[in-house]
């Protein structure tokens, strides 16, 4: 069956714009996740969401925000882009929130000039 | 909230020996402790995973051990192989239900 499918998968933005960012989980799978990761920090948790609502978030400025769809695909946005913003955007998917096994896509590079 | 420490951040090693990547967690609450390897242009994929009810786990030449007790717990990869160089992450979920990721261990297996 199809992955997590990530689009796009490069992008470069000049700073102060805004960007979107979606995600496609695994056919079945109601759980989605954001990461983002850096060389520096690693893989840093943004938000879940599951049935449409966001059941957790992390340290992350109110720039970032997120949406999950009905049909569970989620997208993520962040607004006002900075140049610290530039890093792998990682989606991550499971059946159910906080079941084992999450599958993560290959990310969104994103570059902020 | 969890915090999880991973250590070492990077570990050479000759091919056919063993490579073992520690990892300690703060929140008692804690019940599940994946480890994913991360290989170039693409993202983590879980190798392993091991419940807070169950001391050891293992799946071919990986294997992972839990002691609950001092909060860690380690990844051991046997005869390890050169497409075994990867970067390992390991990670905890706690009572926030937050998978919460190590730095990661870049590991390097030299044929």
């Amino acid at each position: 069956k199809a992955g997590v499918t990530q689009t796009p998968r490069y992008l470069i933005k000049t700073r102060g714009q805004q960007v979107t960012l979606s995600c496609s989980p695994i056919s079945g799978h109601r759980s989605v996740s954001w990461y983002q990761q850096t060389p520096g920090q690693g893989l840093q948790f943004l938000f879940e969401y599951f049935s449409e609502t966001q059941r957790n978030k992390g340290n992350f400025p109110g720039r970032f925000s997120g949406r999950q769809f009905s049909n569970s695909r989620s997208e993520m946005n962040v607004s006002t882009l900075e140049l610290g913003d530039s890093a792998l955007y990682l989606c991550a998917s499971s059946v159910t929130p906080g079941q084992s096994g999450y599958t993560f896509g290959s990310g969104t590079r994103l570059t902020v000039v | 909230g969890e915090n999880v420490e991973q250590h070492p951040s990077t570990l050479s090693v000759q091919e056919g020996d063993s490579a073992v990547i520690k990892c300690t967690y703060s929140d008692s609450a804690s019940n599940y402790f994946p480890w994913y390897k991360q290989e170039l242009g693409k993202g983590p994929q879980l190798i392993i995973d091991i419940r807070s009810n169950v001391g050891e786990k293992k799946d071919q030449r990986i294997a992972v051990t839990l002691n609950k007790t001092a909060k860690h717990f380690s990844l051991h990869i046997t005869e390890t192989q050169p497409e075994d160089s990867a970067v390992y992450f390991c990670a905890a979920r706690g009572g926030s239900e937050k998978l919460v990721f190590g730095k990661g261990t870049k590991l390097t297996v030299n044929p």
